[in-house]
């Protein structure tokens, strides 16, 4: 499984973009880069997964590097319910068995 | 909601005893992964299975066991507790196992605590 580095916690404000940003030097050429999250007493929940091009969806945007290296995510204009612990998972075939969760960051988002 | 059922969703008991947790999937989906969670090991992957089938396994302790059954739902026993079991634990479940673009639906999770 590749490794990956994320910060340990982040804070932002309410409404302003937040940039999480994740590394993973050892990631596989067949490797898809998942983000999920977790609210508060909460299961995880999916956000976004790429390969090599950035992609959008209605949570959020993921870019990722060019050497595919490292990766973004990207919420647009944060809200409080975005305050949550986010995980960077690099998946491939044999990865989508089981997910391996990091510690991921802790975002905090003031009002 | 993401359609994962866990049940109960809390459960007290003692050292040395067994308790069985219970997930129902998501319509459709065949393949069901199992989680712990504690304060100092975060999120670990126990066991998946798909169409009854055990798929592949993480650090599962020998005192545990799961099983799927006919109806896809899935059972964790955790036997001979200890203090330390004392977790949350995740039922997750997917269409099908092995897809790298495959998208993981978490339930709400089951908190045991171990006194």
């Amino acid at each position: 499984d590749a490794k990956t580095t994320q910060p340990n916690s982040m804070e932002s404000n309410e409404e302003e973009p937040v940039h999480l940003p994740c590394n993973h030097s050892t990631i596989s050429g067949t490797d898809y880069i998942h983000w999920y999250r977790q609210l508060p007493s909460q299961g995880p929940e999916y956000v976004i997964h790429g390969l090599t091009s950035n992609v959008n969806n209605r949570m959020a945007s993921l870019a990722i590097a060019e050497d595919r290296k490292s990766s973004t995510l990207i919420l647009h204009r944060a809200t409080l319910r975005d305050a949550a612990v986010y995980y960077c998972i690099p998946t491939g075939v044999q990865g989508a068995q089981k997910l391996v969760f990091g510690q991921g960051t802790r975002l905090t988002i003031n009002p | 909601d993401s359609g994962v059922t866990q049940t109960p969703k809390h459960l007290i008991t003692a050292t040395g005893q067994r308790v069985t947790l219970r997930c129902s999937p998501r319509s459709g989906d065949l393949s069901v992964y199992w989680y712990q969670q504690s304060l100092d090991q975060g999120l670990q992957f126990l066991i998946q299975y798909y169409n009854g089938e055990e798929r592949a396994k993480g650090n599962i302790l020998e005192r545990f066991s799961a099983q799927q059954f006919p109806d896809l739902h899935s059972e964790l026993n955790l036997s001979s507790l200890e203090l330390g079991d004392s977790a949350l634990y995740f039922c997750a479940s997917s269409v099908e196992p092995g897809r790298a673009t495959g998208e993981l639906f978490f339930g709400e999770g089951s908190r045991l605590t171990v006194l």
